[in-house]
């Protein structure tokens, strides 16, 4: 069976300070992969998918980035993290053409 | 571009009592729609899905949803809340056309509603 796992599952960093966040999918080959954002009272707001290594698509310009090294993993990252960078994040993956996507438990980010 | 509008930011039901929490989308063309449910702190969890077909679709827990175009709706109901059932919920859409490669983008979600359950 397919699993989705995020680290860490909290984090708090200083304003300014970089940012990595990982996902990782097991059980399924050539996931799409997602990063949505979730903030209180907003729902959750897409902001990078990925449909194989190396190929992102940023649905919301800002100071975050994304990366899929490997197939199944991708990484969330920031150079400097604003207080506005404070939420949930979460990461999905999907299959093919499927519009079905499973979620991983998520990473609450403060940024102080 | 698509939306989806979930008019309701919270809703009390008593344990027990029927429940509907309502969505409201806007595309222009034949919407791939979901029901998910988010336990506080945690992921989310897919309850149900419209793709095609029958437009009374069930899912996991009891619950199930409505796909009316008319009214550009896809209602969630449960006939019976239980306790257990206090969470918030998200309606989300995925528009096929939008973008080649159709279901690889992301959808797009509701701000969610919060239900309370009354003992």
């Amino acid at each position: 069976s397919q699993t989705i796992h995020q680290w860490p599952a909290t984090l708090v960093q200083p304003v300014g300070s970089p940012l990595s966040l990982e996902c990782t999918v097991e059980g399924t080959s050539n996931p799409n992969l997602y990063w949505y954002r979730q903030a209180a009272g907003r729902g959750l707001q897409l902001l990078f998918y990925s449909v194989g290594i190396g190929q992102i698509s940023s649905e919301v310009p800002q100071n975050l980035s994304a990366s899929r090294p490997q197939d199944r993993q991708f990484i969330l990252s920031s150079k400097k993290l604003l207080l506005s960078d404070s939420g949930f994040y979460l990461c999905a993956w999907s299959v093919g053409i499927d519009y079905e996507q499973y979620f991983g438990p998520g990473t609450r980010l403060t940024v102080t | 571009a698509q939306s989806v509008t979930q008019p309701d930011i919270h809703i009390t039901v008593s344990e027990g009592a029927s429940l509907e929490l309502r969505c409201n989308y806007s595309y222009g063309a034949t919407p791939y729609l979901f029901w998910y449910v988010q336990s506080p702190g945690q992921g989310l969890q897919l309850l149900l899905k419209y793709f095609s077909g029958d437009t009374l679709v069930q899912g996991i827990k009891g619950f199930e949803a409505e796909f009316k175009r008319s009214q550009s709706s896809f209602n969630l109901r449960k006939p019976s809340v239980h306790w257990s059932d206090a969470a918030e919920y998200f309606c989300a859409v995925g528009a096929w056309e939008v973008h080649s490669g159709g279901g690889a983008d992301g959808l797009t979600f509701g701000k969610g509603t919060h239900l309370i359950i009354q003992p």
